[in-house]
């Protein structure tokens, strides 16, 4: 079992609608997790981190954890072409280690006008 | 959110040629850096983990003599591809937990691509 994964997709939403991105990690001992945006040929970039249990909103994005599932999510509303991407998920490694992250293989988002 | 810089964007450099790409944190100090590479349609792969004043510590199956990691000090990290091959082509990509401390968020540079031909 990889410790993180993700559906690679692609996952194509209409304009408008919302997009679900989901993740499951296999550490139970986990606290951190991130979700990262990367565009073709870019380096990733931070969308959103979240450390406790439930949901956290930031403009069109809420990250929801459920450590007792030893799963995360990403929903973006009203999704835009400009959100087409690959999102990364990603969880602190196993002792820290320094700030260290595991990451998923992506899932990528696909939003058609 | 923090900025993390790489230098050079892109490199094209011959077969047996070593390249140095460098990493710096501008507005934080970074103890720890990350090195990743990644390949086309493919996730981050991790190299290793840059350690300012001590030796990096190599994800398995990284050459250390391939790939040597210095970080000179709290704000630069440097990788360098020493007699580089066309199998090392790919993009390069450096992080830096913000502020140090074990849950802080990455921070990513930009990249670097290598083409080595």
């Amino acid at each position: 079992q990889k410790e993180v994964e993700q559906n690679s997709g692609p996952l194509s939403v209409p304009e408008g609608a919302i997009a679900s991105l989901n993740c499951t990690y296999s550490d139970r001992g986990s606290q951190s997790f991130f979700w990262y945006r990367q565009y073709s040929g870019k380096s990733p970039e931070l969308i959103m981190f979240i450390y406790s249990n439930g949901d956290k909103e930031d403009g069109r994005f809420t990250a929801q954890l459920n450590k007792a599932s030893q799963y995360v999510s990403l929903l973006i509303r009203d999704s835009q072409p400009s959100d087409s991407a690959t999102y990364l998920c990603a969880v602190n490694a196993r002792g820290n280690q320094g700030g260290k992250l595991i990451f998923g293989q992506g899932t990528e988002l696909s939003v058609k006008p | 959110g923090a900025v993390v810089s790489q230098h050079p964007s892109r490199v094209i450099c011959k077969s047996g040629t070593s390249v140095k790409i460098e990493c710096r944190s501008l507005d934080f100090q970074a103890t720890t850096m990350f090195w990743y590479r990644q390949f086309p349609k493919k996730s981050l792969m991790l190299m290793a983990t840059s350690n300012e004043g001590s030796k990096a510590t190599y994800e398995q199956g990284v050459e250390k003599d391939k790939f040597l990691i210095n970080h000179a000090s709290l704000t630069l990290s440097t990788l360098t591809v020493t007699s580089a091959h066309p199998e090392d082509s790919s993009f390069y990509i450096c992080s830096a937990p913000s502020s140090g401390a074990a849950t802080d968020t990455q921070y990513f540079g930009p990249g670097t691509r290598l083409t080595v031909l």
